[in-house]
């Protein structure tokens, strides 16, 4: 079974920038989630959706941090324009429902210089 | 206050020998709670989760203390593969399954 799928895995850009990840799910897994993890941090959750609607955002900087799932399958988060401090590594994960176990992709790794 | 606490350590100990280390949350509220496991430079994976009568698997055993708030995890026998960081994970049904992470506990098993 493929699992969570992640483009870039790595991006380098300066700041005041525009940048934008990419996740798709694994195949029929309803909720996804878009986590910030920043060196010796633990992951911090940005947004959580359920097929195609948000759950929870709340921690989400929406003056500078975007995110859609418009078909409920693969979903874009776009951060614009960047700052030195959302220098991080963005994970996706995906679960089958609310309750269930979340499956990681392996990531994007920002550098905001 | 964190919602979810970790010594972030680390924690290092001599192979074959027992490690423990626990995680504090601040809402009583919550009522799932999970140990994961995290890799330098990868993603974090599911270890096992934590039930209220305590569970085992393998070398594993996870505790929760919901009276002091805090859940705990418990390796024996180490392994040189269990270097890794360990996340605590607590999930708030009543929030909508927002799941909070600690900052993680960094084991590294030494020969």
């Amino acid at each position: 079974e493929a699992g969570v799928a992640q483009s870039p895995r790595y991006k380098i850009i300066e700041k005041r920038q525009s940048v934008a990840f990419w996740c798709n799910p694994i195949s029929g897994h309803a909720t996804l989630y878009w986590y910030q993890q920043i060196l010796g941090q633990g992951p911090k959750l940005l947004i959580q959706f359920q097929n195609n609607g948000v759950v929870d955002d709340s921690q989400l900087p929406k003056d500078r941090f975007s995110a859609e799932r418009l078909k409920g399958v693969d979903s874009t988060l776009k951060i614009q324009p960047a700052k030195l401090e959302d220098s991080a590594v963005y994970l996706c994960a995906s679960s089958l429902g609310l309750i269930n176990e979340q499956f990681f992709g392996p990531g994007t790794r920002l550098t905001v210089l | 206050r964190k919602e979810v606490e970790q010594d972030p350590g680390p924690f290092n100990v001599p192979e074959g020998a027992t490690v423990a280390f626990n995680c504090t949350y601040s809402n009583s509220a919550s009522q799932s709670f999970f140990w994961y496991r995290q890799d330098c430079r990868k993603e974090p994976k599911l270890l096992m989760s934590v039930y209220s009568s305590g569970n085992e698997d393998g070398r594993f055993t996870a505790q929760l203390n919901r009276a002091s708030q805090y859940i705990s995890l418990l390796i024996r026998d180490s392994k040189l593969s269990d270097s890794a960081t360990y996340l605590c994970v607590v999930n708030m049904v009543a929030a909508g399954n927002k799941l909070t992470f600690g900052g993680g506990t960094r084991v590294l098993v030494k020969p």
